[in-house]
């Protein structure tokens, strides 16, 4: 799976929109960009998945470069809910039978 | 996606007790559930896989004969950290693989132990 960079830390005011971004520059051609977050002391969440296309879901929306070497989740009404730590993972899809392996993310702070 | 749940939620034990965890996919048949640990300030760590009717495959470091692996079904995985000390400590967090649609992973909510 390729690599991936993240900010450690990110702050937002609540009621903005938060960017996170994540550099994947060695990103092969059948690898997609998944973020998954973690509320303290919960599970991850899987919060969306692209390709190269955006994407948009109920929760986030996710804006992969056309060179697919960085991309940025975009919450665009951060709440004091959205604190947690963010992580940025690419891998093929078929991959069902292989374990998530976690970077140290970003960990976003909304403050009101 | 598929719904993950963890029991118990958090236990506190006496050093060189034992201590199982259960991991269930309550919607969905997972042939592959995935065990991590988290200590505090840290990023999940995987400890093994877990394959339903075979020996689960352990990370570099992990020891099988301290952390026993059981996924004796399709739903139910177990992890049970033998004679368990206070380095045990950490947050326990079992996954299912394969449960959406482009096989994204599913968590449980997690297991706090405590060794004192």
């Amino acid at each position: 799976d390729a690599k991936t960079t993240q900010p450690p830390s990110m702050d937002c005011a609540e009621g903005r929109a938060a960017n996170l971004p994540c550099n994947h520059s060695t990103i092969s051609g059948n690898e997609y960009v998944y973020w998954y977050r973690q509320i303290h002391s919960q599970g991850p969440q899987y919060i969306i998945h692209g390709l190269k296309n955006n994407e948009t879901n109920e929760m986030a929306s996710l804006i992969i470069t056309e060179d697919r070497k960085s991309s940025t989740l975009i919450l665009p009404h951060a709440t004091l809910r959205d604190t947690a730590v963010y992580y940025c993972i690419v891998r093929t899809p078929n991959q069902a039978g292989t374990a998530l392996i976690f970077g140290k993310g970003t960990t976003l702070s909304v403050s009101s | 996606g598929a719904v993950v749940s963890q029991h118990p939620s958090w236990v506190i034990c006496k050093s060189g007790t034992s201590v199982k965890i259960e991991c269930r996919s309550l919607d969905f048949q997972a042939t592959t559930m995935f065990w991590y640990r988290q200590f505090p300030k840290q990023s999940l760590m995987l400890m093994a896989t877990s394959n339903e009717g075979s020996k689960a495959t352990y990370e570099q470091g992990v020891e099988k004969d301290k952390f026993l692996i059981n996924h004796a079904s399709l739903t139910l995985s177990t992890l049970t950290v033998t004679s368990a000390h206070p380095e045990d400590s950490s947050f326990y967090i079992c996954s299912v693989g394969g449960g959406g649609s482009y096989n994204e992973q599913f968590f449980g909510p997690g297991t706090r132990l405590t060794v004192l």
